[in-house]
């Protein structure tokens, strides 16, 4: 089946850590996109990606950093930079980045402990 | 700058009833809408894609449709059921500017449907 898998679904960080979300998808799509997703925020833009090594920060970039070393993934990591960290993230893809269809995987809920 | 509203934030509806939702946005300079669904815990599964130059899209029970230069579009859901249960986003995709080429969403609507 083709599609988007985030993992792990949950992903638990102490004070100071810096932790890798995985994302791999098989659509053959250009373009990533990494969103976070906060109670009562809407989703907001972390990082994207519209073609292999190459990024662009999004709305809310610090305390992140990504990587597009292959097409069909695109990592992200939250930093010891991050200073609030807990939220669900979800990664997306679509063909390109010009007005065509988005797809997104389950999500990794993420908890600092 | 491009914001995407939903109202209203959330709707309780009996089973069987007809009902719409509304998403506006204040700029027509735009690629795309597309609606969503999400269930609590899971990701984004889309619905419908309705591009610019459209004015409605259909996919079952579900009808969205579009008026650009007022920023408005609806999704239209038939005859509910319980299992429709669930938030419905909305979001542009801006083709200009800095946001250009990406989602800006709304906040959504909590839809449930009562038995």
């Amino acid at each position: 089946d083709g599609g988007i898998t985030q993992s792990p679904k949950y992903l638990f960080r102490k004070e100071g850590q810096n932790v890798t979300l995985s994302c791999e998808q098989n659509l053959n799509h250009d373009a990533m996109y990494w969103y976070r997703q906060d109670p009562g925020q809407g989703l907001r833009l972390i990082y994207y990606s519209q073609i292999v090594n190459d990024f662009q920060k999004g709305d809310i970039a610090e305390g992140y950093s990504v990587s597009r070393e292959k097409k069909e993934s695109f990592p992200l990591t939250v930093t010891s930079a991050q200073k609030n960290p807990t939220a669900f993230y979800l990664c997306a893809s679509s063909i390109s980045r010009v007005g065509t269809e988005a797809f997104f995987g389950q999500g990794t809920r993420l908890t600092v402990v | 700058k491009q914001e995407v509203t939903q109202i209203p934030a959330a709707l309780s509806v009996p089973e069987g009833e007809n009902l719409v939702l509304n998403c506006s946005f204040t700029d027509s300079a735009i690629y795309n809408l597309q609606w969503f669904r999400q269930d609590p815990g899971k990701g984004l599964t889309s619905l419908l894609l309705i591009q610019s130059s459209q004015r409605e899209q259909t996919s079952g029970r579900l009808n969205a449709s579009l008026d650009k230069s007022s920023g408005r579009s609806t999704l239209y859901i038939a005859a509910s059921q319980p299992g429709d249960s669930a938030t419905y986003l909305c979001a542009v995709i801006p083709n200009y500017g800095g946001s250009q080429g990406n989602l800006i969403f709304g906040k959504g609507t909590k839809l449930s449907v009562k038995p």
